[in-house]
């Protein structure tokens, strides 16, 4: 079974620079999430889709973050601008459904650096 | 709200038996997760608990008091490839939230 996919892997933009991020979840997995993780902190989630809808995006900072999943299968997230304090590891889980335990599977995740 | 709180480093040496600590305070409880992190790495799952009780599964086993908030990995006959973060998570009644995550170094 393929797991959750991420492209890039890695980027370097400037401040003000905008940003695109790609998740492939695991086939047939229903539930899509994208976390922040800061250096030497957990994951912070940004938010959650139920297939194409939005279930959670409470933490997701609307004024420069968006996310989309379309067909309720691949998800994108943007950031316009970027500031340096968004620096971090963008990850995407996903899972086969939400609730009490549906256990989450994490892609590699991608490593953005605003300088 | 929520607060998770875990140890941020702890060292322990090959062989020996180590425990990680984990304390939360949710609104709801709809169980709690812990997870392996290599540096550079996306977390992997190890276990979840949501009764209380310990649940093991192989070298790993972790136990869960709902009434303490408190939750414990115990990590056994450790070798070097344990050396990681590990990350206690909450599933309250939002979506799971992440502690800091406690580095674990594993040495000779």
């Amino acid at each position: 079974e393929a797991g959750v996919a991420q492209s890039p892997r890695y980027k370097i933009i400037e401040k003000r620079q905008s940003v695109a991020f790609w998740c492939n979840p695991i086939s047939g997995h229903a539930t899509l999430y994208w976390y922040q993780q800061i250096l030497g902190q957990g994951p912070k989630l940004l938010i959650q889709f139920q297939n194409n809808g939005v279930v959670d995006d409470s933490q997701l900072p609307k004024d420069r973050f968006s996310a989309e999943r379309l067909k309720g299968v691949d998800s994108t997230l943007k950031i316009q601008p970027a500031k340096l304090e968004d620096s971090a590891v963008y990850l995407c889980a996903s899972s086969l459904l939400q609730g009490r335990f549906y256990e989450q599977y994490f892609g590699p995740g991608t490593r953005l650096t605003v300088t | 709200g929520q607060n998770i709180d875990q140890p941020t480093e702890m060292t322990a040496t090959e062989g020996a038996i180590v425990q990680i600590n984990c304390t939360y305070q949710t609104s709801g409880f709809n169980g709690l997760f812990w997870y392996q992190q290599h540096a550079g790495e996306a977390p992997t799952f190890l276990s979840y608990n949501v009764l209380d009780g310990l649940e093991e599964k192989g070298r790993f086993s972790s136990f869960l008091s709902r009434s303490k908030g408190y939750s414990y990995l115990l990590l056994k006959e450790l070798q070097m490839k344990d050396s990681a973060s590990y990350l206690c998570a909450v599933r309250g009644s939002t979506p799971l939230v992440f502690g800091k995550g406690t580095r674990l170094s594993v040495i000779a």
